[in-house]
């Protein structure tokens, strides 16, 4: 298995536009979470899915956040408009379940708003 | 609500040299208790786990065990390598407590290991 895959690597954007984050999670895993790292935070959790349903968003930093999962093997996490401060690293992982289970985190989407 | 305090970095160490980096959690429920490791440039993965009390998780030469008394799950090495540099987080999950089903990390310790 490819492990999970996140696109683009590198985003440079700049303040005011519109952003979109890609993620496909590993086949047959049925959670799906996007994180937020950044120095002053930490890893932050953003929003998960189970079975593509968004379940828990109360991470998400403000309206102009929003994450998608049209089906079980994409998903996708946007940001408009961009703002400096959305500066960082954002990570996508994905598991067979929670509590006990691994999860799999892909590279991270490195974000700079300028 | 939940939280990991692990202690801040960077931590330096000359190879062969003996490893802990500790951590403290705070929990409304019974978690679940992790390790990852970082690497430059790479996603967290996995390094070892403990889902009871008394558990010890290892891998790779680390352990680590669920101490519930003291809310704790320090991670130890006896002889690091250069090869262990990397960044290190402590993480719990706690679904059973009623809290998300996400993991709460802490901030991350850098482990410099110097030949």
């Amino acid at each position: 298995d490819a492990g999970v895959i996140q696109s683009p690597r590198h985003e440079v954007t700049e303040m005011g536009q519109e952003v979109t984050l890609r993620c496909k999670p590993i086949s047959g895993h049925d959670y799906l979470f996007w994180y937020r790292q950044t120095m002053m935070r930490g890893l932050e959790l953003l929003i998960y899915f189970n079975n593509n349903v968004p379940i828990d968003d109360s991470g998400m930093p403000e309206d102009r956040f929003s994450a998608k999962m049209p089906n079980a093997s994409f998903s996708t996490l946007k940001i408009q408009p961009s703002e400096p401060r959305d500066s960082a690293v954002y990570f996508c992982a994905s598991s067979l379940g929670t509590g006990a289970y691994e999860q799999y985190f892909g590279p991270g989407t490195r974000l700079t708003v300028t | 609500g939940n939280s990991v305090t692990q202690m801040e970095g960077p931590v330096t160490l000359s190879e062969e040299a003996f490893l802990t980096i500790n951590c403290t959690y705070t929990a409304t429920g019974y978690p679940s208790l992790f390790w990852y490791v970082q690497y430059p440039g790479e996603g967290l993965q996995l390094l070892l786990k403990a889902t009871k009390a008394d558990d010890k998780g290892s891998n790779k030469g680390f352990e680590a065990t669920y101490r519930k008394e003291t809310t704790s799950f320090h991670l130890e090495k006896g002889s690091v390598q250069v090869s262990d540099s990397a960044v290190y987080f402590c993480a719990l999950s706690d679904r059973r407590g009623g809290g998300a089903d996400g993991l709460t990390f802490g901030k991350g310790t850098h482990l410099i290991i110097q030949p």
